[in-house]
């Protein structure tokens, strides 16, 4: 079974903050994607990466970067936290498809 | 622009049968998914259609017209532990990476299942 395994599962951190979120998966897939969820807005695609060094901006890039230095490990910055980024943010990773997903992180920023 | 559209909540029975749809609206189209997700937990897939037609898998079944740019989502038997929300993701926009396109999600249904 494909294992996307996201650092926390709650986070709580101040508005200006930096914050990192980790994602790491166990199959070698060459994509992987960070997404957040909204109530009532649905899974919006932030970033994502198809091989390592490379990034893609997704729908809603603004505020965020990624970095993706080994294949396994996909991370989430928010470079200054703002309120609008609380949220439940899920990565995924998949060779071709589908995508598989990790259990999300639940980010509230204060 | 990608426009996906599917019903925000449904009620059905246990026992019965229920048919979430799923329309959409994409500059490009190379697949249909559906995933369930559960309250709290990860979307994980159910099911997928590239060809007009229906696909079965045990108590779902999955149909595509893409004429209409139109599917959806049939569950039979519904079970108490069928309650979650249903997310129907087009498969559209290719990207650099060889064989790697985005996924558009819909805003997904809620589904209760109630005795």
């Amino acid at each position: 079974d494909v294992k996307v395994t996201q650092s926390s599962r709650y986070l709580v951190k101040r508005t200006g903050e930096k914050v990192f979120l980790e994602c790491v998966q166990d199959m070698d897939h060459e994509n992987m994607f960070w997404y957040r969820q909204d109530p009532g807005l649905g899974l919006r695609l932030i970033y994502f990466s198809y091989d390592v060094k490379m990034k893609e901006k997704g729908d809603i890039p603004e505020g965020y970067s990624v970095s993706r230095e080994k294949k396994e490990r996909f991370s989430l910055i928010l470079e200054s936290a703002s309120t609008n980024q609380t949220s439940m943010y899920l990565c995924a990773s998949s060779v071709s498809q589908p995508q598989h997903f990790g259990d999300g992180t639940r980010l509230s920023i204060l | 622009g990608q426009n996906i559209d599917q019903p925000t909540e449904m009620t059905a029975t246990e026992g019965a049968i229920v048919q979430i749809n799923c329309t959409y609206q994409t500059s490009g189209f190379n697949g249909l998914f559906w995933y369930q997700q559960h309250a709290g937990e990860a979307p994980t897939f159910l099911s997928y259609n590239v060809l007009d037609g229906l696909e079965e898998k045990g108590r779902f079944s999955s149909f595509l017209s893409r004429s209409k740019g139109y599917s959806y989502l049939l569950l039979k038997e519904l079970q108490m532990k069928d309650s979650a929300s249903y997310l129907c993701a087009v498969r559209d926009r290719a990207y650099s990476g060889a064989g790697s396109y985005q996924l558009t999600f819909g805003k997904g249904t809620k589904l209760s299942v109630i005795p």
